[in-house]
């Protein structure tokens, strides 16, 4: 199958300083990724929904100030969690189809933030 | 898009075959069937997909029923590597949408 990668796989950071996450569609283009977040035990819960050239598209309760997403070309997405508290250490994993063709998701590694 | 209703947990013997259930009883007639698996500290993997056919692969079988509002997810010989959760998803076809996971199912594949 199609593959996405991110990185990094896994980071530690200071309470207060930035973290960028990327994701990067391999061998396909993908106008659009999504970005989960999933807590210890928990099931995978949908942040947002990255578009190619434009704007995010945010769930209710996620704050788009501090998650900031960027979708520059068809094969990168980014996740920067900014001014990162303890509270927002989890596993993040983005997302994307290939086409409209095709019917399946591709899930990257999932990057595991530790905020200290 | 519809909502599944998944076991908590399940265990099966090592080498047997593990059939994990599905109840998806508001399905709508564009609505497909997905199942993926996580396995811990790793992103989900796809496994299969289907409509109204019963679907095959070289990781699993998927057998939806009649009437559309259950199905099984079959893997004829489990492994130890084939500990995970299991979600079952049904979506229509959007290349727009995402994907809604519910708590899904934990395997416990058994030596």
């Amino acid at each position: 199958g199609a593959v996405v990668s991110q990185h990094p796989s896994w980071v530690i950071c200071k309470s207060g300083t930035s973290v960028k996450i990327e994701c990067r569609s391999l061998d396909f283009q993908a106008t659009t990724m999504f970005w989960y977040r999933q807590f210890p035990k928990q099931s995978l819960m949908l942040m947002a929904t990255s578009n190619e050239g434009s704007k995010a598209t945010y769930e209710q309760g996620v704050e788009k100030d501090k998650f900031l997403i960027n979708h520059a070309s068809l094969t990168l997405s980014t996740l920067t969690v900014t001014s990162a508290h303890p509270e927002d250490s989890s596993f993040y994993i983005c997302s994307a189809r290939t086409g409209a063709v095709s019917r399946e998701l591709f899930f990257g590694e999932g990057s595991r933030l530790t905020v200290l | 898009d519809a909502k599944t209703t998944q076991p908590t947990s399940m265990d099966c013997a090592e080498g047997r075959a593990a059939n994990l259930p599905c109840n998806h009883s508001t399905i709508s007639g564009n609505e497909y069937v997905y199942w993926y698996r996580q396995i811990h500290s790793q992103g989900p993997q796809y496994i299969i997909h289907g409509l109204k056919n019963n679907e095959t692969n070289e990781m699993a079988s998927l057998i939806i029923t009649e009437d559309r509002k259950s199905s099984t997810l079959i893997l004829p010989h489990a492994t130890l590597r084939d500990t995970a959760v299991y979600y079952c998803i049904v979506r229509v076809d959007n290349y727009g949408q995402n994907f809604v996971f519910g708590p899904g199912t934990r395997l416990s594949v058994l030596p």
